[in-house]
């Protein structure tokens, strides 16, 4: 069982605004404030869009945003377009482990 | 330009063993912690191992006892050797590297493309 909570799944049309949210439970996730999130196409090796919970590396639209509040980390995916389909992880680590939340397929319908 | 390239992936009954690598290029390969994170086919990413810039190792539960990791600096190369391998290690197995943005967080910036191992009888 993951000490990162995630939807499995979510939602949205084009154009439209989703919210990915990340669970961590108090005893698992020691260093909430360096949350990483990661985007995965179908085959694909997986691609950081988020670190430190808000920070964007180059490249990486800014349509994609990081949020947290509390224990939870949120990925905000703002004018979804199709390629934005894919899965989603979030990412943190407790001591000397890292840790993924189970991910989230997000869908452009 | 930053490379991963994973290789040494296949078919293992249970109970063998087996050894990937990972090459890297396109940056100072001793400056950075390498990892490795395994993935099941249509399952989510679970992490395997770390290596840091002094080689020092850490693994979660899942692996400890059975999987080693190492890295050689004049071969830009990490490798890790999983023994006594079980159906449930079935997976692709990723080498990334873990980038300190700021003095304690980190996060995998680079990717390899993956090489998958298959433990099955």
């Amino acid at each position: 069982q993951s000490a990162l909570t995630q939807p499995a799944s979510v939602s949205g049309s084009p154009g439209q605004s989703i919210t990915i949210s990340c669970t961590g439970t108090s005893s698992g996730v020691s260093n909430y404030n360096y949350v990483s999130w990661y985007q995965q196409h179908p085959g694909k090796a997986p691609k950081l869009m988020i670190y430190n919970v808000t920070s964007r590396p180059s490249g990486v639209s800014n349509r994609f945003s990081g949020s947290k509040s509390g224990n939870t980390a949120s990925l905000t995916i703002s004018g979804l377009q199709s390629e934005d389909e894919a899965d989603y992880y979030c990412s943190s680590y407790t001591n000397t482990n890292t840790v993924f939340g189970g991910g989230t397929k997000l869908t452009v319908l | 330009e930053v490379q991963l390239v994973e290789s040494g992936g296949g078919l293992v009954q249970p109970g063998g063993s087996l050894r990937l690598s990972c090459a890297a290029s396109g940056f100072t390969f001793s400056s950075y912690d390498m990892h490795w994170v395994r993935q099941p086919t249509g399952k989510g990413l679970e992490w395997v191992s770390v290596i840091g810039t002094a080689g020092d190792p850490y693994y979660p539960a899942s692996v400890k006892g059975r999987f080693t990791i190492s890295r050689e600096n004049a071969k830009n190369s990490m490798y890790l050797q999983m023994n006594s391998l079980r159906a449930g290690d079935t997976a692709v197995y990723y080498c990334a590297r873990a980038n300190y943005y700021d003095s304690s967080g980190y996060a995998f910036d680079f990717w390899g493309q993956g090489t998958m191992v298959t433990v099955s009888s």
